[in-house]
């Protein structure tokens, strides 16, 4: 049962243009999102989180959208670049376990 | 955030052998840590909870007896790989949560990529 899905496999876009990665949950308990960006053969390193308790947050050129009703969140990254050429993952975790649920992960290209 | 190391970076083994995999904060002291296991392609799948001073807690169909995690310090945990076979071949991380537990944000140390010949 994949209780965190990310249903595009791959998503490539032009350097400049928006990249929006999409994440879905079926788990109405997660109450934290987070994105990692992973290159091959390295651990992930995190992005930028929301709580449950928000429906936006933003850092730099990334943006997470959490739409609670729809149990849907999306990384938006504008503009993109040929550095954020990677694998996506969003994760969630519910209550005080800390643990972790990912999901299958969206590789991004990046074209200059 | 965190910085986390993990020893070795890589490893080759003969089946039956085990190998021990460290996980070190380097800046943090953490009393619970995170291990890890991807398979090429997939996502990252949580095996156990390694808890500082008491028993490490497994996620369901994780071999406990397989997979032995000593958490010595606050600083070091160590997962062995025992008796290993090739479907044990994997990439394992671990990370470190800090925060409060309810926004806990996880830091992943560089992953160890285990071949089990």
């Amino acid at each position: 049962d994949q209780q965190v899905k990310q249903n595009s496999p791959s998503l490539s876009v032009q350097e400049g243009r928006i990249s929006i990665l999409n994440c879905d949950y079926t788990n109405s308990m997660f109450d934290y999102f987070l994105w990692y960006k992973k290159y091959p053969a390295e651990g992930p390193t995190f992005l930028i989180s929301i709580s449950s308790i928000k429906d936006k947050n933003e850092d730099g050129r990334f943006t997470v959208f959490l739409n609670k009703s729809a149990k849907h969140l999306s990384l938006h990254i504008v503009p993109s670049q040929p550095g954020d050429s990677a694998v996506y993952f969003c994760a969630a975790s519910s209550g005080n376990t800390g643990k972790l649920i990912f999901g299958q992960g969206t590789t991004l290209q990046v074209k200059p | 955030g965190a910085v986390v190391s993990q020893h070795p970076s890589r490893v080759i083994c003969k089946s039956g052998t085990s190998v021990k995999i460290e996980c070190r904060s380097l800046d943090f002291q953490a009393t619970t840590m995170f291990w890890y296991r991807q398979f090429p392609k997939q996502s990252l799948m949580l095996m156990a909870t390694s808890n500082e001073g008491s028993k490490a807690t497994y996620e369901q169909g994780v071999e406990k007896d397989k997979f032995l995690i000593n958490h010595a310090s606050l600083t070091l945990s160590t997962l062995t790989v025992t008796s290993a076979h090739p479907e044990d071949s994997s990439f394992y991380i671990c990370s470190v949560p800090t925060g409060l537990a309810s926004t806990q944000t996880q830091y992943f140390g560089p992953g160890t990529r285990l071949l089990v010949l």
